[in-house]
């Protein structure tokens, strides 16, 4: 296993197009994650998946984002009619999450979008 | 709602010396998780050390150690013999066993030679 992958790795497109991003989470990990970071800052939360189920959307996020994590393997998460704002990088992490214990958080490199 | 603090936007200190990185959280939950990870510049996310609330040792892992206060809701990061490689942005997070973590906002750590 390779850990996280996150494809594309940057993403460069213009105001109002969509936009998809792909995560592949260590293969064993029931929880995946899905932050977004700006520059100097830290991971703000976006949304998370246990299983395929999706546990909880911040709701400082737009109706534009979507996630899915079809049968519980990948995820993807879609923007749609891109703002500028938007311009950030999106970091994908899975974890094994069990109901006693520290459950480490294993990130992917991140998908770096600059809207034009 | 649980929320992380990490007071101190950017530290230096000299390669060799110790440094401390300060977080304190809130929350209203008894049991807990508490990390620290490391983003060296332009490179991904890695853990560096944590801590389970109902343990009352402080974690150790190589040079780096923990400072676990629950009472005070503090969580601060001693890095000891710093070394260049340490240069990075470290998060303190927060994790219980039924929610997401949430991490804080950051201190960007530099390593002087």
């Amino acid at each position: 296993d390779t850990g996280v992958s996150q494809d594309p790795r940057h993403k460069i497109t213009k105001r109002g197009q969509n936009v998809t991003f792909r995560c592949d989470p260590i293969s064993e990990h029931n929880r995946l994650y899905w932050y977004r970071q700006t520059l100097g800052q830290g991971p703000e939360f976006l949304t998370y998946f246990q299983n395929e189920a999706q546990l909880e959307k911040s709701r400082l996020l737009s109706d534009r984002f979507s996630a899915e994590r079809p049968k519980g393997s990948f995820s993807t998460l879609e923007i749609q009619r891109t703002e500028q704002g938007d311009s950030a990088m999106y970091l994908c992490a899975s974890s094994s999450h069990r109901d006693r214990g520290a459950t480490e958080a294993f990130f992917g490199q991140g998908t770096r979008l600059t809207v034009v | 709602a649980q929320t992380v603090t990490q007071s101190q936007p950017e530290m230096s200190v000299q390669e060799a010396e110790t440094v401390t990185l300060s977080c304190t959280y809130d929350t209203s939950e008894s049991n807990y998780y508490l990390f620290w990870y490391k983003q060296p510049p332009s490179r991904q996310m890695i853990l560096v050390i944590r801590q389970e609330a109902y343990k009352q040792q402080n974690a150790t892992e190589n040079r780096f150690s923990v400072n676990f206060q629950k009472a005070a809701k503090s969580f601060s990061l001693k890095i000891s013999d710093s070394q260049l490689g340490d240069t990075a942005m470290y998060f303190c997070a927060f994790e219980t066993s039924y929610d997401k973590v949430i991490f804080g906002p950051g201190t960007s750590l530099s390593v002087i030679p």
